[in-house]
């Protein structure tokens, strides 16, 4: 089984600056198969990368993905107030697919 | 558009039989690369994926709970059903179903739409 670590565990910022969320996969995942979520209080999931760097349909480029191996990340640029949420990244690439423990996000 | 809801009862009892319905809109369960996955998320906690069930009904299913799942469509009326045995109240929480799509023929898929969940608690 693919776990994956998200660090940090919350991560307080100001609408405006960068967010950088990290992803570690345990062992190597390839980077077809790696997705970023985001989730508000109440709601469902919502796809923002798929493929590791591939932004879902609507999603800004303030968005973007990266990484390769075992490392990957989600920047978010410039924060708005509609990005504080919990974020999971996500493989799909080898059964069990299987999801990070989230990274939360709150302003600062 | 893509739509799907999740359907089923709130209460079930220890020992029992859950049984969810995913009733889904937008998109065909027979076009090829299509398929629809079950995520769960218990109170407070990180999503777990559960199931999907493809285009051509081949089914993937979590080892820790394969032999309590079951996953079936109805191609005919738009709709996946997924049973769970033996419910404990470590089930409780809100399950979701998903539209999953990924490379051309692929079983390795994303969720890329997801329904609204429902919420499931296991009590006597």
């Amino acid at each position: 089984e693919i776990v994956l670590t998200q660090s940090p565990g919350t991560l307080s910022l100001s609408p405006g600056n960068t967010a950088t969320l990290s992803c570690r996969a345990s062992p190597i995942l390839s980077i077809k198969y790696l997705a970023w979520y985001h989730q508000k209080p109440g709601q469902a999931p919502r796809l923002l990368i798929y493929g590791t760097s591939n932004r879902a349909t609507g999603i800004p480029d303030r968005f973007s993905g990266s990484g390769s191996g075992t490392d990957f990340t989600l920047t978010i640029n410039r924060l708005e107030p509609e990005d504080f949420a919990v974020y999971y990244c996500h493989q799909y690439g080898n059964s069990p697919y299987t999801f990070g423990q989230g990274t939360k996000l709150q302003i600062q | 558009q893509i739509t799907l809801k999740e359907s089923g009862p709130t209460l079930v009892k220890p020992t029992q039989t859950l049984t969810l319905t995913c009733s889904f809109s937008g998109f065909s369960l027979t076009t090829s690369g299509v398929g629809v996955a079950w995520i769960r998320q218990p109170p407070g906690k990180a999503l777990e994926w559960l199931a999907t069930i493809y285009w051509d009904d081949q089914r993937r299913y979590n080892p820790s709970l394969e032999s309590r799942l079951t996953s079936t469509k109805d191609t005919s009326k738009h709709h996946v059903v997924l049973r769970m045995t033996s419910m404990d109240p470590v089930d409780t929480g809100t399950y979701y179903c998903a539209h999953t799509s990924g490379i051309r023929g692929s079983y390795r898929q994303y969720m890329d739409v997801w329904g609204q969940g429902t919420t499931v608690i296991v009590s006597s």
